[in-house]
Protein backbone atom coordinates (compact mmCIF):
# COMPACT_ATOMS: atom_id res chain seq x y z
CA UNK A 1 0.00 0.00 0.00
CA UNK A 2 1.41 3.74 -0.93
CA UNK A 3 2.06 6.10 1.50
CA UNK A 4 1.47 8.85 -1.65
CA UNK A 5 -1.85 8.36 -2.89
CA UNK A 6 -2.82 9.24 -6.12
CA UNK A 7 -6.23 8.83 -8.52
CA UNK A 8 -5.35 5.66 -10.43
CA UNK A 9 -6.93 7.17 -13.64
CA UNK A 10 -7.41 10.35 -15.26
CA UNK A 11 -8.38 11.27 -18.84
CA UNK A 12 -8.41 14.38 -21.40
CA UNK A 13 -8.71 15.08 -24.86
CA UNK A 14 -6.07 16.78 -26.24
CA UNK A 15 -5.75 20.47 -25.66
CA UNK A 16 -7.00 20.16 -22.72
CA UNK A 17 -5.38 20.94 -18.72
CA UNK A 18 -5.19 18.04 -16.63
CA UNK A 19 -4.12 17.64 -13.06
CA UNK A 20 -3.17 15.00 -11.07
CA UNK A 21 -2.97 14.76 -7.36
CA UNK A 22 -0.24 13.43 -4.62
CA UNK A 23 -1.61 13.34 -1.41
CA UNK A 24 0.85 12.32 1.21
CA UNK A 25 1.97 13.48 5.29
CA UNK A 26 3.86 16.12 7.20
CA UNK A 27 6.49 13.00 7.25
CA UNK A 28 7.28 13.35 3.70
CA UNK A 29 5.24 15.92 1.17
CA UNK A 30 5.33 17.57 4.24
CA UNK A 31 8.61 18.46 4.94
CA UNK A 32 10.59 17.41 1.64
CA UNK A 33 10.52 17.66 -2.02
CA UNK A 34 8.20 16.28 -4.38
CA UNK A 35 9.16 14.77 -7.60
CA UNK A 36 7.25 13.26 -10.58
CA UNK A 37 8.33 10.23 -13.34
CA UNK A 38 6.51 9.47 -16.11
CA UNK A 39 6.56 6.17 -17.61
CA UNK A 40 5.64 5.99 -21.26
CA UNK A 41 4.48 2.45 -21.86
CA UNK A 42 7.04 -0.23 -21.70
CA UNK A 43 9.48 2.02 -20.89
CA UNK A 44 11.66 3.11 -17.97
CA UNK A 45 10.35 5.69 -15.80
CA UNK A 46 11.75 9.28 -16.64
CA UNK A 47 11.90 11.97 -14.49
CA UNK A 48 9.60 14.95 -15.02
CA UNK A 49 9.14 17.64 -12.03
CA UNK A 50 11.90 17.67 -9.67
CA UNK A 51 12.13 19.78 -6.34
CA UNK A 52 8.20 20.38 -6.45
CA UNK A 53 7.86 22.53 -9.68
CA UNK A 54 11.36 22.37 -11.41
CA UNK A 55 11.58 20.61 -15.00
CA UNK A 56 14.69 19.02 -16.36
CA UNK A 57 15.87 20.47 -19.80
CA UNK A 58 14.06 19.18 -22.50
CA UNK A 59 11.08 18.79 -20.28
CA UNK A 60 8.26 20.99 -22.00
CA UNK A 61 6.88 23.81 -20.32
CA UNK A 62 3.56 22.19 -20.72
CA UNK A 63 4.52 20.17 -17.90
CA UNK A 64 4.26 22.27 -14.17
CA UNK A 65 4.59 21.21 -10.46
CA UNK A 66 3.35 22.41 -7.46
CA UNK A 67 2.88 21.13 -3.62
CA UNK A 68 1.16 23.04 -0.99
CA UNK A 69 1.40 21.54 2.76
CA UNK A 70 1.03 17.76 2.56
CA UNK A 71 -0.51 17.66 -1.04
CA UNK A 72 1.44 18.20 -4.62
CA UNK A 73 -0.29 18.60 -8.07
CA UNK A 74 0.97 18.33 -11.73
CA UNK A 75 -0.29 19.97 -14.61
CA UNK A 76 -0.12 18.95 -18.23
CA UNK A 77 -2.05 21.97 -20.44
CA UNK A 78 -1.91 21.51 -24.31
CA UNK A 79 -2.71 17.67 -23.35
CA UNK A 80 -1.15 15.62 -26.37
CA UNK A 81 -1.67 11.65 -27.32
CA UNK A 82 2.09 11.58 -26.39
CA UNK A 83 1.03 12.10 -22.74
CA UNK A 84 -0.80 8.78 -22.55
CA UNK A 85 1.38 7.33 -19.92
CA UNK A 86 1.41 6.55 -16.25
CA UNK A 87 2.63 9.20 -13.86
CA UNK A 88 4.27 8.40 -10.44
CA UNK A 89 4.96 11.15 -7.52
CA UNK A 90 7.89 10.47 -5.41
CA UNK A 91 9.09 11.99 -1.55
CA UNK A 92 11.21 11.27 0.85
CA UNK A 93 10.15 9.97 3.65
CA UNK A 94 11.44 10.84 7.56
CA UNK A 95 9.75 8.14 9.43
CA UNK A 96 10.73 5.27 8.72
CA UNK A 97 13.90 6.89 6.17
CA UNK A 98 13.73 5.91 2.42
CA UNK A 99 12.09 6.88 -1.26
CA UNK A 100 7.80 6.18 -1.45
CA UNK A 101 6.25 6.19 -4.72
CA UNK A 102 2.38 7.31 -5.13
CA UNK A 103 0.61 4.36 -6.16
CA UNK A 104 0.78 5.74 -9.94
CA UNK A 105 -2.11 7.51 -11.76
CA UNK A 106 -2.82 5.88 -15.64
CA UNK A 107 -4.04 9.14 -18.48
CA UNK A 108 -5.45 8.81 -21.27
CA UNK A 109 -5.76 10.85 -24.00
CA UNK A 110 -9.26 10.88 -25.36
CA UNK B 1 25.83 11.56 -20.70
CA UNK B 2 25.54 8.81 -18.16
CA UNK B 3 23.81 5.20 -19.06
CA UNK B 4 22.83 2.52 -16.65
CA UNK B 5 22.70 -1.30 -17.64
CA UNK B 6 21.09 -3.73 -15.20
CA UNK B 7 22.25 -7.34 -15.71
CA UNK B 8 21.66 -11.10 -14.13
CA UNK B 9 19.47 -13.90 -14.23
CA UNK B 10 16.15 -13.51 -15.46
CA UNK B 11 14.63 -16.54 -13.72
CA UNK B 12 15.16 -17.28 -9.86
CA UNK B 13 13.80 -19.88 -8.22
CA UNK B 14 12.11 -19.56 -4.67
CA UNK B 15 14.28 -19.63 -1.63
CA UNK B 16 17.53 -18.38 -3.66
CA UNK B 17 18.83 -15.15 -3.93
CA UNK B 18 18.22 -12.83 -6.15
CA UNK B 19 21.57 -10.97 -7.99
CA UNK B 20 21.38 -8.30 -10.12
CA UNK B 21 24.54 -6.22 -11.39
CA UNK B 22 24.06 -2.59 -12.93
CA UNK B 23 26.59 -1.28 -15.19
CA UNK B 24 27.79 2.42 -15.22
CA UNK B 25 28.73 3.67 -19.16
CA UNK B 26 29.60 7.78 -19.85
CA UNK B 27 30.97 8.50 -16.16
CA UNK B 28 32.29 7.30 -13.06
CA UNK B 29 30.70 5.85 -10.40
CA UNK B 30 32.47 7.54 -7.90
CA UNK B 31 32.50 11.10 -9.11
CA UNK B 32 29.59 13.51 -6.99
CA UNK B 33 27.77 12.33 -4.75
CA UNK B 34 25.17 10.09 -6.37
CA UNK B 35 23.23 7.55 -4.74
CA UNK B 36 23.16 4.96 -6.18
CA UNK B 37 19.50 3.16 -6.36
CA UNK B 38 17.36 -0.08 -6.99
CA UNK B 39 13.80 0.18 -7.52
CA UNK B 40 11.24 -2.21 -8.59
CA UNK B 41 8.21 -2.70 -10.26
CA UNK B 42 5.57 -5.89 -10.27
CA UNK B 43 3.73 -5.92 -13.50
CA UNK B 44 0.71 -3.94 -13.83
CA UNK B 45 1.70 -2.24 -10.28
CA UNK B 46 3.59 0.63 -9.15
CA UNK B 47 7.37 1.56 -8.05
CA UNK B 48 8.72 0.47 -4.62
CA UNK B 49 12.61 1.40 -3.88
CA UNK B 50 14.69 -1.08 -2.55
CA UNK B 51 17.71 1.11 -1.77
CA UNK B 52 20.41 3.01 -2.32
CA UNK B 53 24.18 3.03 -1.87
CA UNK B 54 26.96 5.69 -2.26
CA UNK B 55 30.78 5.15 -2.82
CA UNK B 56 31.90 6.15 -0.22
CA UNK B 57 30.21 3.87 1.64
CA UNK B 58 26.52 4.98 3.36
CA UNK B 59 24.05 2.12 2.52
CA UNK B 60 20.00 3.11 2.92
CA UNK B 61 17.47 0.23 2.30
CA UNK B 62 13.72 0.01 2.43
CA UNK B 63 12.70 -0.96 5.91
CA UNK B 64 9.95 -3.59 4.33
CA UNK B 65 13.18 -5.40 2.46
CA UNK B 66 16.04 -4.74 4.95
CA UNK B 67 16.45 -7.91 6.61
CA UNK B 68 16.94 -9.41 2.80
CA UNK B 69 18.92 -6.95 0.94
CA UNK B 70 22.18 -6.58 0.52
CA UNK B 71 23.68 -3.80 -1.76
CA UNK B 72 27.76 -3.24 -3.30
CA UNK B 73 29.74 -1.53 -5.28
CA UNK B 74 32.60 -1.71 -7.11
CA UNK B 75 34.29 1.04 -8.69
CA UNK B 76 36.77 -0.44 -10.76
CA UNK B 77 34.28 -2.45 -12.71
CA UNK B 78 31.76 1.11 -12.69
CA UNK B 79 29.29 -1.17 -11.64
CA UNK B 80 26.80 -1.62 -8.41
CA UNK B 81 25.23 -4.86 -6.94
CA UNK B 82 21.90 -6.11 -5.93
CA UNK B 83 21.30 -9.22 -3.73
CA UNK B 84 17.83 -10.49 -2.38
CA UNK B 85 17.65 -13.51 -0.34
CA UNK B 86 15.23 -15.90 -0.02
CA UNK B 87 12.38 -14.91 -2.37
CA UNK B 88 9.17 -15.84 -3.20
CA UNK B 89 7.20 -15.61 -6.35
CA UNK B 90 5.87 -11.89 -4.54
CA UNK B 91 9.56 -10.62 -5.63
CA UNK B 92 9.03 -11.12 -9.46
CA UNK B 93 9.43 -7.87 -11.17
CA UNK B 94 11.03 -5.53 -13.19
CA UNK B 95 14.24 -4.75 -11.22
CA UNK B 96 15.15 -1.18 -12.45
CA UNK B 97 18.93 0.88 -11.33
CA UNK B 98 19.29 4.82 -11.11
CA UNK B 99 21.48 7.17 -10.37
CA UNK B 100 19.97 9.47 -7.67
CA UNK B 101 21.26 12.90 -6.85
CA UNK B 102 21.83 15.57 -5.63
CA UNK B 103 18.83 14.24 -3.38
CA UNK B 104 18.23 10.71 -3.08
CA UNK B 105 14.71 10.64 -4.63
CA UNK B 106 15.82 12.48 -7.32
CA UNK B 107 16.68 9.50 -9.77
CA UNK B 108 17.77 10.01 -13.34
CA UNK B 109 18.54 8.40 -15.45
CA UNK B 110 17.35 5.03 -15.04
CA UNK B 111 18.60 1.81 -16.54
CA UNK B 112 16.16 -0.24 -18.99
CA UNK B 113 14.91 -2.70 -16.11
CA UNK B 114 15.21 -6.33 -16.31
CA UNK B 115 12.52 -8.71 -15.65
CA UNK B 116 13.13 -11.40 -12.68
CA UNK B 117 10.58 -14.24 -12.45
CA UNK B 118 10.72 -16.42 -9.15
CA UNK B 119 9.38 -19.63 -9.69
CA UNK B 120 10.37 -23.07 -9.68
Amino acid sequence: QSVLTQPPSASGTPGQRVTISCSGSSSNIGSNYVYWYQQLPGTAPKLLIYRNNQRPSGVPDRFSGSKSGTSASLAISGLRSEDEADYYCAAWDDSPNGVIFGGGTMLTVL
Amino acid sequence: QVQLQESGPGLVKPSQTLSLTCTVSGGSISSGSYYWSWIRQPAGKGLEWIGRIQTSGSINYNPSLKSRVTMSVDTSKNQFSLKLTSVTAADTAVYYCARAGPTPDRFDPWGQGTLVTVSS
